[in-house]
């Protein structure tokens, strides 16, 4: 039931983009990514809704293909602070109210 | 508005002790999730408490057991600890529903010798 994300680690230079896939063998209701840094707590980035509603960051976009249970999370003319562990999070349709996080996207961003 | 907040940010414990972590959730939320990370892996679901009742529980043991009180804070309790017990907790705390965004605190460092 856990989320599958890809890659596992990405090394880009300042201004590069990125792109972190998250991946279920289940119906999904919603996708939650969050941002955590070393020794931090994790950090709200967007959610995404069956049915196209999104609500997040400005900064940073996502999609989520329902039919394929699959969301990529878009991260633009990266910046150094967007160094971290990259979580999505999964709902699934029976609304059981569990989030279940994948193992998560080591992203380190160079100047 | 206060952040979420855990209590106490580090412990250290002996195989076979008891622990009580705590979690005050954020001003207005009414839901509280509890989550075991260990290093370099993503959070672990526990459970959850909403308005005073566990609300959907991971892949844990009884011996993970949980309260939430009258405003909402929560504690997590864990007994007989092991060895493996040994991760960051996090609560996190929500709105009504889930796909509410949940705001996470700084999490416990617990760990077992």
């Amino acid at each position: 039931q856990q989320p599958v994300q890809s890659p596992q680690a990405v090394i880009l230079r300042e201004g590069e983009d990125a792109v972190i896939n998250c991946s279920s063998s289940k119906a999904l209701y919603s996708v939650h990514w969050y941002r955590q840094k070393h020794g931090e707590a994790p950090v709200f980035l967007m959610i995404l809704l069956k049915g196209g509603e999104q609500k997040g960051h400005e900064k940073i976009s996502a999609s989520f293909n329902e039919k394929k249970q699959q969301s990529s999370l878009y991260l633009t003319a990266s910046q150094l602070s967007y160094s971290g562990t990259y979580f999505c999070g999964t709902e699934t349709v029976d609304r059981d109210d569990k989030i279940i996080f994948g193992k998560g996207t080591r992203l380190h961003i160079l100047p | 508005e206060t952040g979420v907040t855990q209590s106490p940010t580090h412990l250290i414990k002996t195989r076979g002790q008891q622990v009580t972590l705590r979690c005050s959730s954020q001003s207005g939320h009414n839901t509280v999730s509890w989550y075991q990370q260990a290093l370099g892996q993503g959070p672990q679901f526990i459970f959850q408490y909403y308005r005073e009742e566990e609300n959907g529980r991971g892949n844990f043991p009884p011996r993970f057991s949980g309260l939430q009180f009258p405003n909402y804070s929560s504690e997590l309790n864990v007994n007989a600890l092991e060895l493996d017990d040994s991760a960051l907790y996090l609560c996190a705390s929500s709105g009504t529903a889930s796909h509410n965004e949940q705001f996470f605190g700084p999490g416990t460092r617990l760990t077992v010798l």
